[in-house]
């Protein structure tokens, strides 16, 4: 079955804990990219990636790191987790020739973090 | 920032009856699509339209695109209880195809 997955689906840890969340996609898509959720702000994009090796930051990637060192995986990785991280967050991939690289994005089932 | 704006921010209506939600954004786009999310999961990709269509319709969905209001239009026919989901719009522009989402509309469909 084609899918986003991404692990865990919920977090709770502190301040300051180093924490990775994984996203994987089994479609062989190039464009991948993260995305958080907070209450009437929709949909922020963090981090993005046209193919391996290549990332890009997106609107708000303050305290958010990435690597995309395989086409399928594309973890985020929080260095030093502060509360104002508390969010749902979700993973994305898409068919990625230049031309048309966010045409459909297909979701994870998000990850809903905690950060004490 | 915010590219999409959308409008209503929350919309209840009986089963049967249209339900319309709009969006705005302030650049040039290539693409603006409108995804669906229910409660807490993941969004799901509903209908694209490119910056050169003026209409699209898929089964009871119907997307407009007025570029020169910079605003879109997602109409649902014939709603069912199963509609309720939050509706987002997300517009796509710029070289790197970035993807800027709305605010989101909350659909309620009574039964």
């Amino acid at each position: 079955e084609a899918q986003v997955t991404q692990n865990p689906r919920y977090l709770i840890t502190v301040t300051g804990k180093k924490l990775t969340v994984t996203c994987s996609q089994n479609m062989n898509h190039e464009y991948m990219s993260w995305y958080r959720q907070d209450p009437g702000l929709g949909l922020r994009q963090i981090y993005y990636s046209m193919n391996v090796e290549v990332t890009d930051k997106g609107d708000v990637p303050e305290g958010y790191k990435v690597s995309r060192k395989e086409k399928r995986n594309f973890p985020l990785i929080l260095e030093s987790p502060s509360p104002n991280q508390t969010s749902l967050y979700f993973c994305a991939s898409s068919w990625g020739s230049r031309a048309h690289s966010t045409d459909t994005q297909y979701f994870g089932p998000g990850t809903r973090l905690t950060v004490l | 920032s915010q590219q999409g704006e959308e409008d209503p921010q929350a919309l209840s209506i009986q089963e049967g009856e249209n339900a319309t939600m709009n969006c705005s954004y302030k650049t040039s786009i290539n693409n603006l699509q409108w995804y669906r999310q229910n409660s807490g999961r993941g969004l799901v990709h509903l209908i694209l339209i490119r910056s050169n269509e003026r209409e699209k319709h898929s089964g009871r969905l119907r997307v407009t695109l007025d570029t020169s209001k910079k605003s879109s239009s997602l109409l649902i026919t014939a709603s069912r209880a199963a509609d309720t989901a939050s509706y987002f719009c997300a517009s796509v522009s710029g070289s790197a195809r970035q993807l800027t989402f709305g605010s989101g509309t909350q659909l309620t469909v009574l039964p």
